[in-house]
């Protein structure tokens, strides 16, 4: 791994189901993101986080939920989802939100609701 | 806000050949512009990077060129091999308040043997 780890790797769940990202960065970084990769669309940008507080929530519906209990963790909790929701959800973190280094993403969790 | 335009969607080349990723942006404030690979099953990841203070940046066979004044930003690969073959992401944001950038759609490359 290359600092952004990200569990679990594939993740299949009913519509009823509760469950939850999780993603962890061994970087030092005080930003974190959450994007989902759908196919043949750009990455839609979900939740910012810099340092613990969150930033932005992009229109994301109430059945994403996330949650930051310090700068090295993050997490998206997943309730009553629809099947437009199967995606590659990918986590990312960066130095800030204002350093201009870009970006380091995990290797995302392919969630495929049933 | 920020709208990134990325061309063309699916590109096949043969290998040894040249490759070129161009992508359009919309605010003249933009001031940063990576340029993300992302293999098939893995992750994206930073490959080259410009800003708004230099016209071009060149790394191995890798190169990126940015117009400021036509606001558009190309990736530039020479001599392709079958390993560059992956999903090459544009994206372009601002520096000065909270920097997220918006990201391009993607291009497929192809790069036959």
């Amino acid at each position: 791994e290359t600092g952004v780890t990200q569990t679990p790797r594939h993740l299949v769940m009913g519509m009823t189901n509760k469950k939850s990202l999780k993603c962890e960065q061994h970087l030092g970084h005080n930003a974190m993101y959450w994007y989902k990769q759908s196919a043949k669309k750009p990455l839609e940008l979900m939740f910012v986080y810099s340092l613990e507080e969150r930033v932005e929530n992009n229109s994301v519906p109430s059945r994403f939920s996330p949650e930051c209990p310090n700068s090295s963790h993050l997490f998206l909790h997943l309730h009553t989802l629809q099947p437009e929701d199967s995606a590659l959800y990918l986590c990312a973190s960066s130095q800030d939100l204002i350093t201009n280094y870009g970006y380091t993403f995990g290797s995302g969790t392919r969630l495929t609701v049933v | 806000g920020e709208n990134v335009e990325q061309h063309p969607s699916t590109l096949s080349v043969q290998e040894g050949d040249s490759a070129v990723i161009k992508c359009t942006y919309s605010d003249s404030a933009s001031n940063y512009f990576p340029w993300y690979k992302q293999e098939l099953g893995k992750r994206p990841q930073l490959i080259i990077d410009i800003r708004s203070n230099v016209g071009e940046k060149k790394d191995q066979r890798i190169a990126v060129t940015l117009n400021k004044t036509a606001k558009h930003f190309s990736l530039h690969i020479t001599e392709t091999q079958p390993e560059d073959s992956a999903v090459y992401f544009c994206a372009a944001g601002a520096s000065g308040g909270s920097y997220i950038p918006t990201f391009g759609r993607g291009t497929s490359l192809i790069v036959h043997p």
